[in-house]
C-alpha cells in the first residue's frame, strides 16, 4: 500500500460544477495535511492546510480531514477553467518525520 | 511567505558532467529541502538541508550523487554529480520557514542531461 494515495485521473469536471479530489494515507498518526496545486511546468502551490477533523473552507476551496478514516479531500466549488491543474496532496508522516506527497490527480475543468 | 529564488532556472547538460543548483530564501528559514520531479511523477524528497552540518538523504540517494550544502538559514545548493540521461528531472528547493509549517517551493530546475 502506497503511504498516499490518489486517484491520477484526469477528472473531467464541467465549469460552474464542484470538483472533489481525494486522498487517503496509510499513518494513523499523521497530523499534518496539505493540499498543491501545480500547473504545468510550474512549482506547486499551497492552497490548503488542514490539521484536525472536519471541514476548513477557504473561499471556493474546502479541505475535509476525516483522521479515523484515514481521508482527506478537497472540494472546488464553482470551478473555472483556471483551475484545471494538477493537485496533489502532502501528509506529514509522524513516523519518519517527513513530507509524503501522493501521485497527484490531474483535473480539467471543461468550458 | 518567503520568497524563495531558485537557479539557474533550466539548464541542458552533457553527459559525465556535473551542476549546482542554487536556493536563495528572502529570509531566515527553520528548514530546506531538495526534491526532485521526474516527467508525470509525483516529488520524490532527495534530502533535508542541515545548517552547518552533512544532510539528511532519504533511501536511494547519496552524497556522493547530490552533495548539498548549506552554510546558513537563507542559502543551499544541490550538486548533481556525473550526469547521465536518468538525472534528467526538475529539481525543486522547498522551505519550512519555522517548525511544524507548510513548505513552500521554489519555482525548480529543469533539467536535461544529453
Amino acid at each position: 500500500q502506497k503511504e498516499v494515495e490518489q486517484n491520477s485521473g484526469p477528472l473531467s469536471v464541467p465549469e460552474g460544477a464542484i470538483a472533489s479530489l481525494n486522498c487517503t494515507y496509510s499513518d494513523r498518526v499523521s497530523q499534518s495535511f496539505f493540499w498543491y496545486r501545480q500547473y504545468s511546468g510550474k512549482s506547486p502551490e499551497l492552497i490548503m492546510s488542514i490539521y484536525s477533523n472536519g471541514d476548513k473552507e477557504d473561499g471556493r476551496f474546502t479541505a475535509q480531514l476525516n483522521k479515523a478514516s484515514q481521508y482527506v479531500s478537497l472540494l472546488i466549488r464553482d470551478s473555472q477553467p483556471s483551475d484545471s491543474a494538477t493537485y496533489l496532496c502532502a501528509v506529514y508522516q509522524t513516523r519518519d518525520e517527513k513530507l509524503t506527497f501522493g501521485t497527484g490527480t490531474r483535473l480539467t475543468i471543461i468550458p | 511567505s518567503a520568497v524563495i529564488s531558485q537557479k539557474p532556472s533550466r539548464d541542458i547538460c552533457q553527459r559525465g558532467t556535473s551542476l549546482t543548483i542554487q536556493c536563495q530564501v528572502d529570509s531566515q528559514v527553520t528548514m530546506m529541502f531538495w526534491y526532485r520531479q521526474q516527467p508525470g511523477q509525483s516529488l520524490t524528497l532527495i534530502a533535508t538541508a542541515n545548517q552547518g552540518s552533512e544532510a539528511t538523504y532519504e533511501s536511494g540517494f547519496v552524497i556522493d550523487k547530490f552533495p548539498i550544502s548549506r552554510p546558513n538559514l537563507t542559502f543551499s545548493t544541490l550538486t548533481v554529480s556525473n550526469m547521465s540521461p536518468e538525472d534528467s528531472s526538475i529539481y525543486l528547493c522547498s522551505v519550512e520557514e519555522q517548525g511544524n509549517q507548510p513548505q513552500h517551493f521554489g519555482d525548480g530546475t529543469r533539467l536535461s542531461i544529453l
